[in-house]
């Protein structure tokens, strides 16, 4: 299975754009890449999912390397809302499991 | 629309003794998942059910845990002698279908906490 590793934690000014890395170097060539974050004490919320194309809506862009070996959520104009921990995750299986990594703590500072 | 409710929202129990978590999925959703959520960490699969097919348990940790799931509505996981490492936010989650594009729901998790 494809793990994929983040930082630890990010800061990021309120207004600005939140770029949060991720490596999946071992992702296969059937395999998503998907974004959720979860909200300190809610449960996770999918924000954006991709295979090789950059994608967007309404809440994020993403943008993933030509190899597929690293991909980043852009959040363009981070609120304080958006302080929550992201989950890169990739999606394998015939039961389609999302492995999940530790995440990235996503600080936005005023 | 309803989104997936989860229940209780915490319980707190005593080792040895056996609980019962419930998830409600969106309506209409034929996949359904568990995960358990240890503080700090990221999710760990536990059990996935699809349908009326056989549902994959190839990440329940023990035999004390164990999941049901009736049609395509709610589901139960039971818990049987607990353990103070299962101490844990426990996830439910649903999705339309099984396709690789779709979606996970999640509920907002059961604490539980074993003294």
């Amino acid at each position: 299975d494809a793990k994929t590793t983040q930082p630890t934690s990010m800061d990021c000014a309120e207004g600005r754009a939140a770029n949060l890395p991720c490596n999946h170097s071992t992702i296969s060539g059937n395999e998503y890449v998907y974004w959720y974050r979860q909200i300190h004490s809610q449960g996770p919320q999918y924000i954006i999912h991709g295979l090789k194309n950059n994608e967007t809506n309404e809440m994020a862009s993403l943008i993933i390397t030509e190899d597929r070996k690293s991909s980043t959520l852009i959040l363009p104009h981070a609120t304080l809302r958006d302080t929550a921990v992201y989950y890169c995750i990739v999606r394998v299986g015939s039961n389609y499991q999302l492995i999940w990594g530790a995440g990235t703590k996503l600080i936005i500072k005023p | 629309g309803a989104g997936v409710s989860q229940s209780p929202s915490n319980k707190v129990t005593e080792k040895g003794k056996d609980v019962e978590l419930r998830c409600d999925p969106i309506s209409g959703h034929t996949a359904l998942y568990w995960y358990r959520q240890r503080l700090g960490q990221g999710l760990e699969f536990l059990i996935y059910f699809q349908g009326n097919s056989a549902p994959d348990k190839s990440g329940l940790p023990s035999d004390r845990f164990s999941a049901e799931r009736t049609g395509e509505s709610v589901s139960t996981l039971t818990i049987q002698r607990t353990q103070q490492e299962d101490s844990a936010v426990y996830l439910c989650a649903s999705s339309p279908h099984h396709l690789p594009t779709d979606t996970q729901y999640f509920g907002p998790g059961t604490r539980l906490t074993v003294l």
